[in-house]
C-alpha cells in the first residue's frame, strides 16, 4: 500500500530534550516536505527536499533540521524543543515540486 | 495580503445542494492548485487537483480554475453529511502555499 509513514504519532516531552519525527514513503517520490499545523494559522511548510541530500528552508524553519540521506527518509528533528513547538505536524511527499502531495497521519508534539 | 485566501466560514448547505468553495491566491506565477479535505483530527486528503484554465470534473467534484482573475473553485455536487469537512485550497508557486480552509457543513 502506498503511504506517508510518521512516527511517533504522539509525544509529549519536555523543553529542551532533543526529539526526532521520523517520516518514510514508499512511493519513490523526490519531493519530500514537513508542515506545522496551529489553529487560525492553517498549514505552515517547515523544510522540504527536492532530492536526496538537497533540502532548503520552508516558511518557519527556526528551531528545526531536516536530513535526506536516502530517498524514502526524511527525518525532522528537533535540537532543543519549546513551548511554541507544540503542534501538530505532517509529512508530506510527491512526485516533483507541482505534483499533488501525499500526506501522513500526523505526529501530534506537545513541549512542557 | 494573504498568499492564499478561503472563506473560514462555516458554510451550511442542505444535504443534496451544490456546495461551492472559493479561493483566491496573489502571485500570478502560480501553476498548480490543489484541494484538500481535512477531518478533525485528521490529515489532508487530495480531493482535485487543476493546472489549466476551465473546468475539471471528477464525480461530484468540479475544480474551477481562472487564472486571469485569480481564483480557483471547488463544487461538490450532491453534498452528503459525509462531506462536512474543512477544505483547504492550496497554490504552488515556488512551493506550495495553504489557505486556511473553509468548513463545510452539510445538515441531513
Amino acid at each position: 500500500e502506498a503511504q506517508v509513514t510518521q512516527n511517533p504519532r504522539y509525544l509529549i516531552t519536555v523543553t529542551g530534550k532533543k526529539l526526532t519525527v521520523t517520516c518514510s514513503q514508499n512511493m519513490n517520490h523526490e519531493y519530500m516536505s514537513w508542515y506545522r499545523q496551529d489553529p487560525g494559522l492553517g498549514l505552515r511548510q517547515i523544510y522540504y527536499s527536492m532530492n536526496v541530500e538537497v533540502t532548503d528552508k520552508g516558511d518557519v524553519p527556526e528551531g528545526y533540521k531536516v536530513s535526506r540521506k536516502e530517498k524514502r527518509n526524511f527525518p525532522l528533528i528537533l535540537e532543543s524543543p519549546s513551548p511554541n513547538q507544540t503542534s501538530l505536524y505532517f509529512c508530506a511527499s510527491s512526485l516533483g515540486r507541482l505534483q499533488p502531495q501525499h500526506f501522513g497521519d500526523g505526529t501530534r508534539l506537545s513541549i512542557l | 495580503q494573504k498568499e492564499v485566501e478561503q472563506n473560514s466560514g462555516p458554510l451550511s448547505v442542505p444535504e443534496g445542494a451544490i456546495a461551492s468553495l472559493n479561493c483566491t491566491y496573489s502571485d500570478r506565477g502560480s501553476q498548480s492548485f490543489f484541494w484538500y479535505r481535512q477531518y478533525s483530527g485528521k490529515s489532508p486528503e487530495l480531493i482535485m487537483f487543476i493546472y489549466s484554465n476551465g473546468d475539471k470534473e471528477d464525480g461530484r467534484f468540479t475544480a474551477q480554475l481562472n487564472k486571469a482573475s485569480q481564483y480557483v473553485s471547488l463544487l461538490i455536487r450532491d453534498s452528503q453529511p459525509s462531506d462536512s469537512a474543512t477544505y483547504l485550497c492550496a497554490v504552488n508557486t515556488d512551493k506550495l502555499i495553504f489557505g486556511t480552509g473553509t468548513r463545510l457543513q452539510v445538515f441531513p
